[in-house]
């Protein structure tokens, strides 16, 4: 069956512009998570949703940052002004249920500002 | 806040050595999590263990979990050249968003 997709693959933007990151999840899967990844780095938390829940939006680094999950499936990350340090390749993953499931990992998107 | 350290950063084994990757947490976990990441790939899920103590086996992987719950290792043996990568351990404490670990990549030499 269909993974996690994102798109886009790439972005490069330019410093003070806005971008969206679009994750689509598995089908059926409740809970979805946005990390942040920066070159050769570990993962970093951003936010997570699950089903009509309020979000965990603890690891948003700056108010800059915000997430939504329509209907519960598609979800989307905004920055908004963007910076250089928001370079990073940010990835969705998606989970049965919040908590012990197996995360899977869609292929991510390389924010690179310029 | 929470945090998941992982020894070491880099390890380069010659193919047919063993390998050990070590998870430190600062915190107790009710569950820790290892995925695999290819280079220039994303995370993939290897496992999961949940009780204190517990010892997991794929093949020429072994998990484990620390008593405590605040440690856990991965140990493969034999490398081949199929285990480049890097390695993340990640865990859950307290509320629902995984700490990463900060990884240990992985270099197989043939």
């Amino acid at each position: 069956g269909a993974g996690v997709s994102q798109s886009p693959s790439n972005k490069v933007t330019e410093k003070g512009k806005d971008v969206e990151l679009r994750c689509d999840p598995i089908s059926g899967h409740t809970a979805l998570y946005w990390y942040r990844q920066s070159l050769g780095q570990g993962l970093e938390f951003l936010i997570y949703f699950q089903g009509n829940s309020a979000p965990d939006k603890s690891g948003l680094p700056s108010d800059r940052f915000s997430a939504e999950r329509t209907g519960g499936s598609v979800s989307t990350l905004t920055i908004q002004r963007t910076q250089q340090e928001d370079s990073a390749v940010y990835l969705c993953a998606s989970s049965l249920l919040i908590g012990q499931y197996e995360q899977y990992f869609g292929p991510g998107t390389r924010l690179t500002v310029t | 806040g929470q945090q998941v350290m992982q020894i070491p950063q880099y390890q380069h084994v010659q193919e047919g050595e063993d390998f050990t990757t070590y998870c430190n947490s600062s915190t107790t976990l009710s569950n820790i999590q290892w995925y695999k990441q290819r280079p220039g790939g994303h995370p993939v899920f290897l496992i999961q263990l949940v009780k204190s103590g517990e010892v997991k086996k794929q093949k020429r992987l072994t998990f484990q979990f620390g008593e405590a719950k605040k440690n856990s290792s991965l140990h493969i043996t034999a490398t081949q050249t199929t285990d480049v990568g890097t390695y993340f351990c990640a865990g859950l404490s307290g509320t629902y968003k995984y700490i990463f670990g900060t990884g240990t990549r992985l270099k197989v030499l043939a």
